[in-house]
């Protein structure tokens, strides 16, 4: 089976504070993503790679930044943490191919206080 | 450009009940659609999904949908309701702009299973 890990499933960080979500599948998938889930908003595009070195912008990337620099990884940084960041977090990868589907990771919950 | 509506953010069906849960989508040209489930504190998993071919798709667990292109519709049916079918359920369809193949998805309709 496909393996969507992430590193840690509770966060609690500090306004202001640099935090890294790290995310690393292990089936060779090019396309890498990075959703944030709130209540009632469903899940919302942050980031997406479809390749090593290759990032774009989802629909809310404003104050987020991503990494890939190698194909198994993939990290979402937030530069300076604030309270309204806090949510659950949740990594996808998926093969460059039409209708494959994602396979998930379990989910950061980050708490920023 | 794409969109999908899920209608009711939450459902309760009894145990044995039809269980129905449902999904429209815009989209301009042939859609791939997706139906995932979120069990609490877990990240979402696949129940089944649409490409081409048989508009009817079985998925695990007793699910199915129909792909109706006529009402842009893709609901999620089983015929009876179990307690472990409690969860979130999200549609998805996808946005495929030269070849990346990003998903749109719905805001979740949460299910209910009441013994």
């Amino acid at each position: 089976d496909v393996k969507v890990t992430q590193s840690s499933r509770y966060l609690v960080k500090r306004t202001g504070e640099k935090v890294f979500l790290e995310c690393v599948q292990d089936m060779d998938h090019e396309n890498m993503f990075w959703y944030r889930q709130d209540p009632g908003l469903g899940l919302r595009l942050i980031y997406f790679s479809y390749d090593v070195k290759m990032k774009e912008k989802g629909d809310i990337p404003e104050g987020y930044s991503v990494s890939r620099e190698k194909k198994e990884r993939f990290s979402l940084i937030l530069e300076s943490a604030s309270t309204n960041q806090t949510s659950m977090y949740l990594c996808a990868s998926s093969f460059d191919r039409a209708g494959y589907g994602y396979t998930f990771g379990s989910g950061t919950r980050l708490t920023v206080v | 450009a794409q969109s999908v509506t899920q209608l009711g953010s939450h459902v309760s069906v009894s145990e044995g009940a039809l269980v129905l849960l449902r999904c429209n989508y815009s989209s301009s040209v042939p859609p791939y659609l997706f139906w995932y489930v979120q069990y609490p504190n877990q990240g979402l998993q696949l129940l089944l999904k649409y490409t081409t071919g048989a508009t009817l798709v079985k998925g695990i667990n007793g699910f199915e949908a129909e792909f109706k292109k006529s009402e842009t519709s893709f609901h999620l049916t089983k015929p009876s309701a179990h307690m472990s079918d409690a969860a979130e359920y999200f549609c998805a369809v996808s946005d495929r702009p030269l070849g990346t193949y990003k998903y749109i998805f719905g805001t979740g309709t949460r299910l209910k299973v009441l013994a």
